[in-house]
C-alpha cells in the first residue's frame, strides 16, 4: 500500500529535550515536506527536499533541521523545543512532475 | 495579503444540501486549483484537481475555476454526514508543480442527520 508513515502519533515533551520525528514513504517519491498545521494558520510548510542531500527552508523553518540521506526517509528534529512548537505536524511526499502530495497521518507535538 | 484566502467557518448544513466552499487569491501565476479533504486527526487527501479555468465533475462534487476573478469554488451536491471535514483548497503556478503549494486555511464543514 502507498503511504506516508510518521512516528510518533503523539509525543508530549519538556522544553528544550531535543527530539526526532521519523518520516518515510514507499512510492520512491522525489520530493517531501513537512507542515505545522495551528488553528487559524492552516498549513504552512517548515521544510522541503527536492531529492536525495537537497533541502530548502519553507515559510516557518526556525527552530527545525531536516535531514535527506535516503530518499524515502525525512526526519525532522527540534533540537530544542520550546511551547511555540507545540503544534500538529504533517510529513507529505510528492513524485516528479506530480500535482499531488501525499500526507502522512500526523504528528501531535506538545512542549511543557 | 496572504496569496490565498479561505473562509475557515464552521459551516453547518442540513444533509441533503448543497455546499458551497470557495477561495480567493491574489497570484495570477496560478495555473494548478487543488481541493483537499481533511477528516478529523486525519492527513489532508487530495479531493479534485483542476487546471487553469473550468469546470470539473466527479461524482457530488463539482470544481470551478474562475481565473479573471482568482475565484475557485468547490461544489458538493447531495451532502452527506460523511462529508464532515475540513476543506483546503491549494494552488501553484505551472514553473514548480505539485512541489509547493499555496493552501488556504480550511473551511470546517458539518453536515447534520
Amino acid at each position: 500500500e502507498a503511504q506516508v508513515t510518521q512516528n510518533p502519533r503523539y509525543l508530549i515533551t519538556v522544553t528544550g529535550k531535543k527530539l526526532t520525528v521519523t518520516c518515510s514513504q514507499n512510492m520512491n517519491h522525489e520530493y517531501m515536506s513537512w507542515y505545522r498545521q495551528d488553528p487559524g494558520l492552516g498549513l504552512r510548510q517548515i521544510y522541503y527536499s527536492m531529492n536525495v542531500e537537497v533541502t530548502d527552508k519553507g515559510d516557518v523553518p526556525e527552530g527545525y533541521k531536516v535531514s535527506r540521506k535516503e530518499k524515502r526517509n525525512f526526519p525532522l528534529i527540534l533540537e530544542s523545543p520550546s511551547p511555540n512548537q507545540t503544534s500538529l505536524y504533517f510529513c507529505a511526499s510528492t513524485g516528479q512532475g506530480s500535482y499531488e502530495q501525499y500526507f502522512g497521518p500526523g504528528t501531535r507535538l506538545t512542549v511543557t | 495579503q496572504k496569496e490565498v484566502e479561505q473562509d475557515p467557518g464552521p459551516l453547518s448544513v442540513p444533509e441533503g444540501a448543497i455546499v458551497s466552499l470557495n477561495c480567493t487569491y491574489s497570484n495570477s501565476a496560478f495555473q494548478y486549483f487543488m481541493w483537499y479533504r481533511q477528516y478529523s486527526r486525519k492527513g489532508p487527501e487530495l479531493l479534485m484537481y483542476t487546471y487553469s479555468s473550468g469546470n470539473k465533475e466527479d461524482g457530488r462534487f463539482t470544481a470551478q475555476v474562475d481565473k479573471s476573478s482568482k475565484y475557485i469554488s468547490l461544489f458538493i451536491r447531495d451532502s452527506q454526514p460523511s462529508d464532515s471535514a475540513t476543506y483546503l483548497c491549494a494552488m501553484n503556478s505551472a514553473s514548480n508543480s505539485g512541489y509547493a503549494l499555496n493552501f488556504g486555511k480550511g473551511t470546517s464543514l458539518l453536515v447534520t442527520p
